[in-house]
């Protein structure tokens, strides 16, 4: 099935500290990647949607400034979580898809902000 | 906007059959997935329904009825390791092909 690498997969920085996760697609082209966030015991919450070449789309309540994404090929995606705060720290996710592929997800990264 | 319910918690024995259903309300139907998820891990896809009927695959199927905004999965002859949490979620054409998820449903299997 199709394979997509997140990393890290955990993170644990002081608050201020920007933080920068990577989503790659291993096998397909990703004209799409998908970021999400997770709070424990919580179903997924999309925060912005990622198209190749061109600019996120954030959800409402999401700051762009806060988070920066960026699609530059089709398998790289990543988002920065600048200066982060402890209000921060939750379980990142990204997905990946094209026109023949679903959304298949990376392993999360879980971010702790001390 | 888009509604998807899918109940809390569900409780099963090895060997039997639960039956996961998910209801939804959306405008520009494009997609039923249905994904798995351990406790800490990552979703992994399940099932994917865009017509009417049934999917089977292997000891999971996944259900699909348009006109009544509603989908199932079943799970057989379940296994220990099928305790986990399973997402419902929505693709909506007016939406971009983003997908919304349920709540998400906790199956617990009991010995």
């Amino acid at each position: 099935g199709a394979v997509v690498s997140q990393h890290p997969s955990w993170v644990i920085c002081k608050s201020g500290t920007s933080v920068k996760i990577e989503c790659r697609s291993l096998d397909f082209q990703a004209t799409t990647m998908f970021w999400y966030r997770q709070f424990p015991k919580q179903s997924l919450m999309l925060m912005a949607t990622s198209n190749e070449g061109s600019k996120a789309t954030y959800e409402q309540g999401v700051e762009k400034d806060k988070f920066l994404i960026n699609h530059a090929s089709l398998t790289l995606s990543t988002l920065t979580v600048t200066s982060a705060h402890p209000e921060d720290s939750s379980f990142y996710i990204c997905s990946a898809s094209n026109t023949n592929q679903p959304q298949h997800f990376g392993d999360g990264t879980r971010l702790s902000i001390l | 906007g888009q509604n998807i319910d899918q109940p809390t918690e569900m409780t099963a024995t090895e060997g039997a059959i639960v039956q996961i259903n998910c209801t939804y309300q959306t405008s520009g139907f494009n997609g039923l997935f249905w994904y798995q998820q351990h406790a800490g891990e990552a979703p992994t896809f399940l099932s994917y329904n865009v017509l009417d009927g049934l999917e089977e695959k292997g000891r999971f199927s996944s259900f699909l009825s348009r006109s009544k905004g509603y989908s199932y999965l079943l799970l057989k002859e379940l296994q220990m390791k099928d305790s986990a949490s399973y997402l419902c979620a929505v693709s909506d054409k007016a939406a971009g092909n983003k997908l919304t998820f349920g709540g998400g449903t906790r199956v617990l299997v009991k010995p």
